[in-house]
């Protein structure tokens, strides 16, 4: 089974300053892939960044990069120079290589500040 | 242009009277599946499908049926809904590759 972790219910950041999202995950499948979703207040899932268990090297996407620690089995998104429109609920989620099930974790919800 | 269409995308109703939200692709995606988003607990996967006629339970699967005769088509069954389903409903779609899922633009469901 896997489990998602998403320990910061809600965070605020100063608008053009970085924040971190932390993501724990738990798996016993060897090969898998992470996954971060953003979520506006409109309501739909808006794919962020991908990250697989066996990249050497930590995805970014623009202002998106994601902190990959496997020996921590810890995923955690960072944005860089934080602007209003990232205000949203962020979900990490992850599906094994050899399934197609997407398990989610409880999201936070960012708030950037003017 | 490459979606996952759901309908409705609000829907009111009351306990026990059956109701079925709809979900379309148009990628030609074998994998489709099934979400309900409450809050505090993120998404969990209702039921999902692997291919035509080929369906499985996710982690939520009681009260609701589904069924995939098409490709294409991958319909959420309420047939006595309850309150406790008054959710946020996602369908999703994937080509089964390392990613690449599509998620429709979801249904919010009341059950009064």
């Amino acid at each position: 089974a896997q489990k998602i972790t998403q320990t910061q219910p809600g965070m605020f950041v100063q608008e053009k300053e970085a924040v971190t999202l932390d993501c724990t995950y738990d798996t016993s499948d060897p090969s898998y892939g992470l996954f971060w979703y953003k979520q506006p207040s409109s309501g739909e899932m808006i794919f962020l960044i991908y990250q697989g268990s066996y990249d050497q090297q930590n995805a970014t996407e623009g202002r998106y990069s994601l902190n990959f620690q496997k020996a921590r089995k810890s995923a955690n998104l960072v944005i860089s120079a934080s602007q209003l429109g990232d205000s949203a609920m962020y979900f990490c989620a992850m599906r094994p290589n050899a399934g197609n099930m997407l398990t989610f974790g409880g999201g936070t919800r960012l708030m950037v500040k003017p | 242009e490459a979606q996952v269409t759901q309908n409705p995308r609000y829907l009111i109703t009351v306990t026990g009277k059956k109701l079925t939200v709809t979900c379309s692709q148009n990628m030609n995606h074998e994998y489709m599946s099934w979400y309900r988003q409450d809050p505090g607990l993120g998404l969990r996967q209702i039921y999902y499908s692997m291919n035509v006629e080929v369906t499985d339970k996710g982690d939520v699967p009681e009260g609701y049926k589904v069924s995939r005769k098409e490709k294409r088509n991958f319909p959420l069954i309420l047939e006595s809904p309850s309150p406790n389903q008054t959710s946020l409903y996602f369908c999703a779609s994937s080509s089964g590759s390392l990613y690449g899922y599509t998620f429709g633009s979801g249904t919010r469901l009341t059950v009064v």
